[in-house]
């Protein structure tokens, strides 16, 4: 494997539903996000893992919760979403510098619709 | 606010030449990105520009104006496989990216 991987790679779920998005990067990279993709709209940061700190988008519910167990993994467990939720969600990770170009390597995504 | 603008859509013939705006207003500036990304696919890293001029990559090129807030990506001798959507981001003062909503390219023969 290369690269950034999700699991899976679409989701149908219900608003009463616990679930996970899996993402595992292969290069290396110091650094992981979760996105928020929908249609017509900016790509949405939900949440940065950087150096074993967790920046989060406060405007993120906590129907969102994010887990980052090392480097390589990051997890987004989601419970009694909204269909407001139904969107793409991407990983991406970088390797993180502190100056300079922070380019970000992404995941295909994870199609979730909320039933 | 912050704020990246880009048109939604453009249509351009096969093997001609497009040119896709942008235009920025963010609180510091770190850069300007411009990633491609087919249908259902992740976006890919096309572009970098930190300094004003114009970055040449084989069929693309990317302008950066930091005094206009605006950059444009020019894309040559189109082809079926360019039909995608660009998206824009610019890194802020603390390094986040604040991205454009996109511009989904459509490409003709």
């Amino acid at each position: 494997e290369t690269g950034v991987t999700q699991t899976p790679r679409h989701l149908v779920m219900g608003m009463t539903n616990k679930k996970s998005l899996k993402c595992e990067q292969h290069l290396g990279h110091n650094a992981m996000y979760w996105y928020k993709q929908s249609a017509k709209k900016p790509l949405e940061l939900m949440f940065v893992y950087s150096l074993e700190e967790r920046v989060e988008n406060n405007s993120v519910p906590s129907r969102f919760s994010p887990e980052c167990p090392n480097s390589s993994h990051l997890f987004l467990h989601l419970h009694t979403l909204q269909p407001e939720d139904s969107a793409l969600y991407l990983c991406a990770s970088s390797q993180r510098t502190g100056s300079g170009a922070n380019v970000l390597t992404f995941g295909a995504g994870s199609r979730l619709t909320v039933l | 606010g912050q704020n990246i603008d880009q048109p939604t859509e453009m249509t351009a013939t096969e093997g001609a030449i497009v040119q896709i705006n942008c235009t920025y207003q963010t609180s510091g500036f770190n850069g300007l990105f411009w990633y491609q990304q087919h249908a259902g696919e992740a976006p890919t890293f096309l572009s970098y520009n930190v300094l004003d001029g114009l970055e040449e990559k084989g069929r693309f090129s990317s302008f950066l104006s930091r005094s206009k807030g605006y950059s444009y990506l020019l894309l040559k001798e189109l082809q079926m496989k360019d039909s995608a959507s660009y998206l824009c981001a610019v890194g802020d003062s603390n390094y986040q990216l604040i991205w454009g909503a996109g511009t989904k390219l459509i490409i003709k023969p």
